[in-house]
């Protein structure tokens, strides 16, 4: 059983569209949970991260943490075809550093 | 202010040879980890060290090892290369360990295709 799970997509948005991307996680211990961007042949970005319950705005981006379901989400508003990449959940554990563990990604697609 | 730069940025080796790739993490951050990304798939952790020492390892075999020399650059050397091995080979720096709000800095990666 995979500790991350993400839907591989693709999701697909037409532009000034909400997408949302979703992601589970297997291990309660798990503590800090991180969405990363990764351009086609590029290394992934950090666009957010969020440790508690509840929701984290960042401009167009808003992160959302429900721990009870082991569940976190990536709001991206207005979107545009410059969003269009495959987006990476990951988290670390208790006591693991800084070793995070990815989802498999979910490739967005947003349509002009 | 350079990021990480990593070395090679491609690589074409046959089954059973050794590789070696580089990575110099990102000014002021002394720790590195070394990700296996395979086509389609999420990073994988392979390990990370920290003061020249390797400090955490991910689920990979004893053919996959590193080094940190003291200017806190890292090698990456994988033995017996499998085709399974082909992946983009990702370095990723931080500073201190133990703070996860310092959050990852990635390389642009090392693409290895083993024939």
């Amino acid at each position: 059983q995979k500790e991350v799970e993400q839907n591989s997509g693709p999701l697909s948005v037409p532009e000034g569209a909400i997408a949302s991307l979703n992601c589970t996680y297997s291990d309660r211990g798990s503590q800090s949970f991180f969405w990363y961007r990764q351009y086609s042949g590029k290394s992934p970005e950090l666009i957010m991260f969020i440790y508690s319950n509840g929701d984290k705005e960042d401009g167009r981006f808003t992160a959302q943490l429900n721990k009870a379901s082991q569940y976190v989400s990536l709001l991206i508003r207005d979107s545009q075809p410059s969003d269009s990449a495959t987006y990476l959940c990951a988290v670390t554990h208790n006591n693991a550093g800084n070793m995070l563990t990815f989802g498999g990604g979910t490739r967005l697609m947003v349509k002009p | 202010d350079a990021g990480v730069t990593q070395s090679p940025t491609h690589l074409i080796k046959t089954r059973g040879q050794q590789v070696t790739l580089r990575c110099s993490p990102k000014s002021g951050h002394d720790t590195v980890s070394w990700y296996q990304q395979a086509l389609g798939q999420g990073p994988q952790f392979i390990f990370q060290y920290y003061e020249e020492e390797e400090r955490q390892r991910g689920n990979f075999p004893d053919r996959f090892s590193g080094h940190q020399f003291p200017n806190y650059s890292s090698e990456l050397n994988v033995n017996a290369l499998l085709l399974g091995d082909s992946a983009l080979y990702l370095c990723a720096s931080r500073s201190r360990p133990g703070r996860v709000n310092s959050p990852l800095h990635f390389g642009n990666g090392t693409r290895l295709t083993v024939t």
